[in-house]
């Protein structure tokens, strides 16, 4: 248990489906991240949220938005993807957004199908 | 962020200590070593992480060279249950945004 839980854990979905991934953290954070592994892939950093204002974004194509309503709460809402868009998708948390050197809390992730 | 170099895989014997060696030449001297971990199936988990003192916590031992060119991560007591993917971090303390950059990692199996 890492205080990230992250829901559904498998979303299998159509390329014309709208689906969203949602994210919560119990570790009173303030940060929080959404991150892509794809197979024999690193990690890519998507999007950093701090204090619930969306402070990177990596270059993500716009069927990925993101909402953070509040500091515990992440979701990553999809629509029209790709098949190169299957993928585990991760959260993580950290107490702190700019700075500091407080390490980062990944949830188990979501592994999402697309057909 | 400064780059940093893994082996690709290692083995270790169960019951031995894993030693994982991490190369980031082109430190500068205000990036901490970051040590996480992904075990199949789960999100990463952090284990350590230093700035220029070796670091023990109750998973790990961290050992940074005197030059922090190199560092290497220790689990005392391999068990088969640490095998897991061991990515090795660099990151400035006042990174904008807390950002992590993950490379390819070391491939840990431990072995009966």
């Amino acid at each position: 248990e890492t205080g990230v839980t992250q829901t559904p854990r498998h979303l299998v979905m159509g390329m014309t489906n709208k689906k969203s991934l949602k994210c919560e953290q119990h570790l009173g954070h303030n940060a929080m991240y959404w991150y892509k592994q794809s197979a024999k892939k690193p990690l890519e950093l998507m999007f950093v949220y701090n204090f619930k204002e969306q402070t990177e974004n990596n270059s993500v194509p716009s069927r990925f938005s993101p909402e953070c309503p509040n500091s515990s709460h992440l979701f990553l809402h999809l629509h029209t993807l790709q098949p190169e868009d299957s993928a585990l998708y991760l959260c993580a948390s950290s107490p702190r957004g700019a700075g500091g050197n407080q390490p980062q809390h990944f949830g188990d992730g979501t592994r999402l199908s697309i057909l | 962020d400064a780059k940093t170099t893994q082996p690709t895989s290692m083995d270790c014997a169960e019951g031995r200590a894993a030693n994982l060696p991490c190369n980031h030449s082109t430190i500068s001297g205000n990036e901490y070593v970051y040590w996480y971990r992904q075990i199949h199936s789960q999100g990463p988990q952090y284990i350590i992480h230093g700035l220029k003192n070796n670091e023990t916590n109750e998973m790990a031992s961290l050992i940074i060279t005197e030059d922090r060119k190199s560092s290497t991560l220790i689990l005392p007591h391999a068990t088969l249950r640490d095998t897991a993917v061991y990515y090795c971090i660099v990151r400035h303390r006042n990174n904008a945004g807390n950002m992590l950059t993950f490379g390819g990692g070391t491939r840990l199996m431990v072995k009966p």
